[in-house]
């Protein structure tokens, strides 16, 4: 049962590059999610989708774009990366929105130079 | 503003004590309150969801209470084991949209 999968699990970016993260579930969840955890301020949504084809933004959504292109993906892009957004990011899925347990990856260490 | 406050501070106890992480929280009303626990290194785990209608939930080691006249919950583990070292983090449903909104965690250390 590989769950939730984060690809690549470490990157070291120059700031102004670009890159996308990916996550892929295998449990048939509709709903998925991508945090980042700073050392202090616990986890915060940056975009979620309910369900493939729809995305929405969380708390912390600027300097990212996301995609939901396959029911099983969800991707997360940074346009141009910036000190600021080293941080560890995390995807997670559920079967639905609300009180729905949410499933975690382990995370994309992201470093920008 | 809206918070979420778990104790920052790590908390040591003995192997087989029982364990008490907080969870207090202010200008939400949450339906529901959720707890996971976080490895280092590895992504949280769901443990337990309680709701608002319910006092107290249990399973196996664990017990969750939830107070929402105090605005508080909160989660023991009893009979402590080194195994059970991690950090424990809290999550409720936010005011906009049943997103989950994360407590910055608690870190737990059970010595031998």
């Amino acid at each position: 049962n590989a769950g939730v999968t984060q690809t690549p699990k470490f990157q070291v970016l120059k700031t102004g590059q670009s890159m996308t993260l990916q996550c892929a579930q295998d449990m048939n969840h509709n709903s998925m999610y991508w945090y980042r955890q700073d050392p202090g301020m616990g986890l915060r949504l940056i975009y979620y989708s309910a369900s493939e084809g729809t995305t929405d933004k969380g708390e912390v959504p600027d300097g990212y774009n996301v995609s939901r292109l396959k029911k099983q993906n969800f991707l997360l892009g940074l346009e141009s990366a910036a000190p600021s957004q080293t941080s560890v990011y995390f995807c997670a899925s559920s079967f639905a929105q609300g009180d729905q347990p949410q499933h975690f990856g382990d995370g994309t260490r992201l470093s920008i130079l | 503003s809206q918070k979420i406050e778990q104790n920052s501070e790590a908390l040591n106890i003995q192997e087989g004590k029982t364990a008490t992480l907080t969870c207090n929280y202010t200008n939400y009303s949450p339906a529901y309150l959720q707890w996971y626990r976080q490895d280092p290194g590895r992504g949280p785990v769901f443990l337990l969801l309680i709701r608002e209608n319910e006092k107290e939930k249990r399973k196996e080691r664990l017990k969750v209470t939830f107070d929402t006249t105090l605005k508080q919950s909160l989660f023991h583990i009893t009979a402590s084991q080194p195994a059970d070292s991690a950090t424990y983090l809290c999550a409720l449903d936010g005011n906009a949209g049943n997103m989950l909104t994360f407590g910055g965690g608690t870190r737990l250390m059970v010595k031998p």
